[in-house]
């Protein structure tokens, strides 16, 4: 079983509407959790941290579940500017050590 | 304030051959990783260092061999050059004291031929 688990996707979607990503992680001792977005051809950017209680940035909303392992991005009003691959990360100790899932494609069309 | 430079952006090798890639961590940052990124996957670790010793390693061969100098900066070394090494290596810098999520480097792009 893979550490980190994604739908590798396509999501494609129309400009305005709303997008839910999942994940999953094996490891219930993990401490940090991440989504990182990654433009083609181009290196990994930390898009937002996820926290217990959740938490939001704007049009994006993250979400953890420690209980189920379970980690969620929501993506709401979508714009052509949104389309990449986002990546769910685990931190499983303060090792700096980040496990990447194989992320999830994301196309908004106009 | 510069962020995290890799050098070189593309790099061209043959089968056997052995390569270096170059990275200078964020102004501020002490730590440095590694990772291997192949066409369609997540980054995988390779290793960190950590005070110019490798602190913890991923499931990478021998023929992966890392060093940090003491300015911060760090080179990723690969021997025995095989097809499957062919990928995005992303280095990523980090504050061991301030506990924030990585920064990462534009990457090198190996195509071994």
């Amino acid at each position: 079983r893979k550490e980190v688990e994604q739908d590798p996707g396509p999501f494609n979607v129309p400009e305005g509407a709303t997008v839910a990503f999942n994940c999953t992680y094996s490891n219930s001792a993990s401490q940090s959790f991440f989504w990182y977005r990654q433009d083609c051809r181009k290196e990994p950017k930390l898009l937002m941290s996820v926290y217990s209680s959740g938490n939001e940035d704007g049009r994006f909303t993250a979400q953890l579940n420690r209980a189920s392992q379970y980690i969620s991005l929501l993506i709401r009003d979508s714009k052509l500017s949104d389309s990449a691959t986002y990546l769910c990360v685990v931190n499983e100790d303060s090792s700096y050590k980040l496990i990447f899932g194989s992320g999830t494609r994301l196309l908004v069309r106009p | 304030d510069a962020g995290v430079t890799q050098s070189p952006t593309h790099l061209i090798k043959t089968r056997g051959q052995q390569v270096t890639l170059r990275c200078s961590p964020k102004s501020g940052h002490d730590t440095v990783s590694w990772y291997q990124q192949a066409l369609g996957q997540g980054p995988q670790f390779i290793f960190q260092y950590y005070e110019e010793e490798e602190r913890q390693r991923g499931n990478f061969p021998d023929r992966f061999s890392g060093h940090q100098f003491p300015n911060y900066s760090s080179e990723l070394n690969v021997n025995a050059l095989l097809l499957g090494d062919s990928a995005l290596y992303l280095c990523a810098s980090s504050s061991l004291a301030e506990n924030q999520p990585q920064h990462f480097g534009d990457g090198t792009r190996l195509s071994i031929l």
